[in-house]
C-alpha cells in the first residue's frame, strides 16, 4: 500500500518559472490537502479538497493553484515562482472530515528551492 | 484563528531518560493530533485526542489532553535514539466538521544521545 505519494522529492526552480507538484493517494480518501513547512515553523495549509471537483483555499493560497479531477490525484501548481515559495511541501489525505475517523496521512514531502 | 505553541522548541536527552513535550492552544481544542517527523521523511501519525482528560499510549509514548482542553502533553518514557526527530502537534478548532484542516505548532526537535 503506497499511501500518499509525492513527486518530485527535490526541485530547484528559477524565479518566474512554473511547475506542478504531483500528489496521489491510493487509499480512496475523499479529502486531500497541501501544506507548506518553512524552517522552524509549523505546517500551513495552502489548499484542500473534499472531493473530486471541489477545492478551497487554506491559510496561504497566494501564488498557488490546485485542481482535483479524480479522487486519487491532487496536483499543486506554482505559477511564477518566487523565493518566498522556497519551502517543503506536504500533501496529505484523509477518509473524511469527521474527526473520529479522520487519521490524516502525509506524503514524504517535496523540497522546493527558488533561486 | 487558532495558534499552537510547543515547548520546548528543542530538547536534548540522554538515552533512557523520560521527557515531556507540551502543546498549548489559544483556543479550545476539539481534535489534537501528534505527529513525528524525521528529516527527509513525511509526518508519521502518532495519536489523536479529542476528549478532555483523554489519554492514549503507543509503545513508550503517552499523550494527554487536559480537562480544560487547551493543552496537550506528549511523554516519552525511557527514550531511545529511535525517538529522535521533530514532534509536531496539530489541531482543529472547529466544534463541528473541520474538513480535517489543521493548525500546527512550530515543532519540538528531540535529540537522544546514546
Amino acid at each position: 500500500n503506497a499511501g500518499v505519494t509525492q513527486t518530485p522529492k527535490f526541485r530547484i526552480l528559477k524565479i518566474g518559472q512554473s511547475m506542478t507538484l504531483q500528489c496521489a493517494q491510493d487509499m480512496n480518501h475523499n479529502y486531500m490537502y497541501w501544506y507548506r513547512q518553512d524552517p522552524g515553523m509549523g505546517l500551513k495549509l495552502i489548499y484542500y479538497s473534499v472531493g473530486a471537483g471541489i477545492t478551497d483555499k487554506g491559510e496561504v493560497p497566494n501564488g498557488y493553484n490546485v485542481s482535483r479531477s479524480t479522487t486519487e490525484d491532487f496536483p499543486l501548481r506554482l505559477e511564477l515562482a518566487a523565493p518566498s515559495q522556497t519551502s517543503v511541501y506536504f500533501c496529505a489525505s484523509s477518509y473524511s472530515g469527521d474527526r473520529v475517523r479522520n487519521t490524516i496521512y502525509f506524503g514524504e514531502g517535496s523540497w522546493l528551492t527558488v533561486v | 484563528s487558532q495558534e499552537l505553541e510547543q515547548s520546548p522548541q528543542s530538547l536534548i536527552v540522554q538515552e533512557g531518560k523520560n521527557l515531556t513535550i507540551n502543546c498549548t492552544s489559544s483556543k479550545t481544542l476539539y481534535g489534537l493530533y501528534w505527529y513525528k517527523q524525521k528529516y527527509g521523511e513525511g509526518l508519521i501519525f502518532l495519536m489523536m485526542l479529542q476528549k478532555g482528560g483523554e489519554e492514549k499510549s503507543h509503545e513508550k509514548i503517552t499523550a494527554k489532553l487536559d480537562e480544560k482542553k487547551q493543552q496537550s502533553s506528549l511523554h516519552i518514557t525511557a527514550s531511545q535514539p529511535s525517538h529522535a526527530g521533530i514532534y509536531l502537534c496539530g489541531a482543529d478548532d472547529a466544534g463541528g466538521t473541520s474538513y480535517g484542516k489543521l493548525t500546527f505548532g512550530q515543532g519540538t526537535i528531540l535529540t537522544v544521545h546514546p
